[in-house]
């Protein structure tokens, strides 16, 4: 079945560490991409997002993603993280470009950062 | 600026009870989409609208119903609950038709026990 992988479900770091969240999808064609972040006892919230262009894209708080076409991947990376950084990942992928109404997300990768 | 107001936070129910969680959103956003999240599976879609008066139906729809009378309210149904319904709820809009130029932007979510 078409979905969205994400292989590590819970990372624990420390700060400063480097931080690299994996995320694979299966469908083809052109595909919209997003990462969300849910801080504890927040609501989601957009990270950053690539639609077309330039493969490595940044987003607030120091993070970027690289979507690697030929891998199917857009993976979430941050060279130095915060505790503050602790919370739950989420990627996610519209389908194709013909069809954007839904929103397909992956089961989130859980982030512990120690001081 | 209430944005994505979801309601109530917290619901108990006993199974076969009817239920509606309720959403709203005061941005005018033509897209809006109710998600479940549960422990290891993510958000899953439920059902989702373009527009006042269109539903259609996302990845996990049994049991659920929707409508969409307004651009403003989103209402979902639980018609009989079942305990496979305990979860916590998203509601989410976006500006644009479908999800492919905008981002959604998230309620605080229900917290939903079906004993």
């Amino acid at each position: 079945a078409q979905s969205v992988s994400q292989h590590n479900h819970h990372v624990i770091l420390s700060e400063a560490a480097s931080l690299e969240l994996g995320c694979n999808y299966s469908y083809g064609g052109t595909v919209n991409l997003f990462w969300y972040v849910q801080y504890p006892g927040q609501h989601l919230q957009l990270l950053l997002k690539y639609f077309s262009g330039d493969p490595l894209v940044k987003g607030i708080k120091g993070f970027e993603a690289e979507f690697i076409k030929s891998k199917f991947s857009f993976n979430l990376r941050k060279p130095s993280v915060q505790w503050s950084d602790t919370a739950e990942y989420f990627c996610a992928v519209t389908p194709s470009l013909y069809n954007t109404d839904k929103l397909i997300f992956g089961t989130g990768t859980r982030l512990q950062v120690f001081p | 600026n209430a944005g994505v107001t979801q309601t109530p936070k917290f619901q108990v129910l006993k199974t076969g009870q009817s239920m509606t969680l309720q959403c709203a959103q005061d941005m005018n956003h033509e897209y809006m989409s109710w998600y479940r999240q549960d422990p290891g599976m993510g958000l899953r879609l439920i059902h989702y609208s373009v527009g006042a008066g269109i539903t259609d139906q996302g990845e996990v729809p049994n049991g659920y119903n929707v409508s969409r009378s307004t651009t403003e309210d989103f209402p979902l149904r639980l018609l009989s609950a079942a305990p496979s319904q305990t979860s916590v709820y998203f509601c989410a809009s976006s500006p644009d038709w479908g999800v492919s130029t905008g981002e959604l932007f998230f309620g605080e979510g229900s917290r939903l026990t079906v004993l």
